[in-house]
This record gives structure tokens, sequence and C-alpha cells, in this order.
């Protein structure tokens, strides 16, 4: 298993672009989320999924919208990008069944905006 | 809203001696996670806390759930320079069935070899 991918590694916007943030996972989980990461301020939840077709805000979704048509795959678009959403962005997944809150991450997209 | 504050926010140490990093919570938590994340890397879980009280060891590493279920611990012994990494405590966001997580800012760990 590959376990959860991201595309791309790095990437640089000019304001107000909008690009896709790719992330796949071949474990079969139903749940996936994506989070950003900033220095001093840890992982914060902008959305996640609990399955095909169901999508829900977490802790800062302004300025992006996701969409989770299939199983494997969960992208994060940035519709209008904005240097504030300069960072890391992490997406993770988890089994539906065994430990509730035990997720998996990638390795992360590292987006400058400039 | 909830919180997860952990001390200290860095640490600077020998290779060869121990390390014990927490983490609070301004509110009542029923799982505790503890995760690292190597330079450049996403983070990888340690270990996971389920029982107030409860005591898990992973190899070198020791984490403990606070009996109060507010704070949870992590020791790591005899640090090598692989420790190297930020260390995040996280915890359920809400009570929701989602598996949302909220996580503590970290404490970055450096080992002199």
């Amino acid at each position: 298993n590959a376990g959860v991918t991201q595309t791309p590694k790095f990437q640089v916007l000019k304001t107000g672009q909008s690009m896709t943030l790719q992330c796949a996972q071949d474990m079969n989980h139903e749940y996936m989320s994506w989070y950003r990461q900033d220095p001093g301020m840890g992982l914060r939840l902008i959305h996640y999924s609990v399955g095909a077709g169901i999508t829900d805000q977490g802790e800062v979704p302004n300025g992006y919208n996701v969409s989770r048509s299939t199983t494997e795959d969960f992208p994060l678009r940035l519709l209008s990008a904005a240097p504030s959403q300069t960072s890391v962005y992490f997406c993770a997944s988890r089994s539906g069944t065994g430990g509730l809150y035990e997720q998996y991450f990638g390795p992360g997209t590292r987006l400058t905006v400039t | 809203g909830q919180q997860l504050n952990q001390s200290p926010q860095s640490m600077f140490i020998q290779e060869g001696e121990d390390v014990s990093m927490n983490c609070t919570s301004s509110s009542i938590f029923n799982t505790w996670l503890w995760y690292k994340q190597d330079p450049g890397e996403g983070p990888v879980l340690l270990i996971a806390l389920y029982k107030a009280g409860e005591l898990t060891s992973n190899g070198r590493l020791t984490a403990q759930f606070g009996i109060t279920r507010k704070d949870s611990f992590l020791n790591i012994s005899a640090s090598i320079p692989s420790d190297v990494g930020i260390y995040f405590c996280a915890g359920p966001n809400g009570s929701s069935n989602t598996g949302k997580l909220i996580f503590g800012q970290g404490t970055t760990l450096q080992v002199k070899p």
C-alpha cells in the first residue's frame, strides 16, 4: 500500500490564482481530512469527509472547497489564493473501525502564495 | 473552544538524556494521541491512549493518560539523534463521531550527538 499520497509536494501561486491540492489513499478508509500547519500553531482542520459524497467544515474552512466523489480521493481547492493561505497542507485518512481517532497523514504540500 | 497546550515549546538535549513533555487541556478528553513529525514529513502516530490512568509504552517512548483526563505526558528514554522532530499531542474535537482532532502547538526536540 502507498498509504496517503499528496501532490504536488511544493507549489508557488500568485494572489488570486486557483489550484487544487490532490490527496489519495489506497487503504479503503472512509474518513479523510485536510489540515493546515503554520509555525507555532500545530495542525488545524480545514474540511473533512466521513464517506463518499459527504463533507463538512472544520475549524478554518474559509477560502477552501472540497468534494468527495470516490472513497480514494479527497481534493482541496483554493478558489482565489491569498498570502494568508501560505502554509503546509496535510491530508489524513482513517478507517471507520478500530481506533476512532488514529489518523494516517500524507507527506504534505508546501504552498507559498505571493 | 477546546484548546491543547504543550510544554515545553522546544527542547535542546544531549544524546542519551531522557525527555519529558506534557499536554494539558481546558476540558476533559476521552482519547489522547501522540504524533511525531520528522522534518519535511507528515505526522506519524506514536501512541494512542483511551483510558484515564493508562500508561502505554512503544519502545523507548512511554505515554500516560492523566487521571483528571485533562492532561497527558510523553517520556522518551535514552534519546538518540533520530528522535529529532516535532511532537504533537492531539485529542477529539467535540463529541461527534467524525474523528475530528484538535492538536497542540507542538514540542520541538533537538538532540545533540
